[in-house]
């Protein structure tokens, strides 16, 4: 079956501007995540939709950085004012449930994101 | 929050064995994942305790100590495909949330 999608792959983009990431999780899983992951560096949590709670944004690193999650499906990370910090691959999961259980994350291939 | 510590880099023989530690520190804690990830790829899920014990799944098997904050993944028979960023994760509820935290992640080096 289908797994997680991420587009673009690949995102060149000039300081100052704001870019939009996709993610499209599994069909029917409630939760998805976004995590960064800078080169050698572990997955850096940004934020967690679950259902139809309020998401946790407790990772975002600045108020440059918001996400959305539409019709509990397909979710757009936008980074207003993209900085060369911001340059990372970011990814996104999803989860048939997110919450308590073994409930493992699917990962999508990534958005590689350099800012110039 | 959690402390997870991972050896940043290890290095094996086609063939052999190896064990990858991971420690950490919570609270809550409800559970650790490892993840396999491939240089370029998304991560892929491995293993999941949340009791004591080893659960073997093939090659690879995950034991897990809570009362000691340690888990390790042991790889046999290691094949050169197995070369990869292994990334140990912790779920801790202390804070209310069911998020997990990533290590940074060990690279391990295959070599024939």
């Amino acid at each position: 079956g289908a797994g997680v999608s991420q587009s673009p792959s690949n995102k060149v983009t000039e300081k100052g501007k704001d870019v939009e990431l996709r993610c499209d999780p599994i069909s029917g899983h409630t939760a998805l995540y976004w995590y960064r992951q800078s080169l050698g560096q572990g997955l850096e949590f940004l934020i967690y939709f679950q259902g139809n709670s309020a998401p946790d944004k407790s990772g975002l690193p600045s108020d440059r950085f918001s996400a959305e999650r539409t019709g509990g499906s397909v979710s757009t990370l936008t980074i207003q004012r993209t900085q060369q910090e911001d340059s990372a691959v970011y990814l996104c999961a999803s989860s048939s449930n997110g919450l308590a259980g073994v409930y493992e994350q699917y990962f999508g291939p990534g958005t590689r994101l350099t800012v110039t | 929050g959690q402390n997870i510590d991972q050896p940043t880099e290890m290095t094996a023989t086609e063939g052999a064995i190896v064990q990858i530690n991971c420690t950490y520190q919570t609270s809550g804690f409800n559970g650790l994942f490892w993840y396999q990830q491939h240089a370029g790829e998304a991560p892929t899920f491995l293993s999941y305790n949340v009791l004591d014990g080893l659960e073997e799944k093939g090659r690879f098997s995950s034991f897990l100590s809570r009362s000691k904050g340690y888990s390790y993944l042991l790889l046999k028979e290691l094949q050169m495909k197995d070369s990869a960023s292994y990334l140990c994760a912790v779920r801790d509820l202390s804070g209310g949330s069911y998020i997990p935290t990533f290590g940074r992640g060990t690279s391990l080096i295959v070599h024939p």
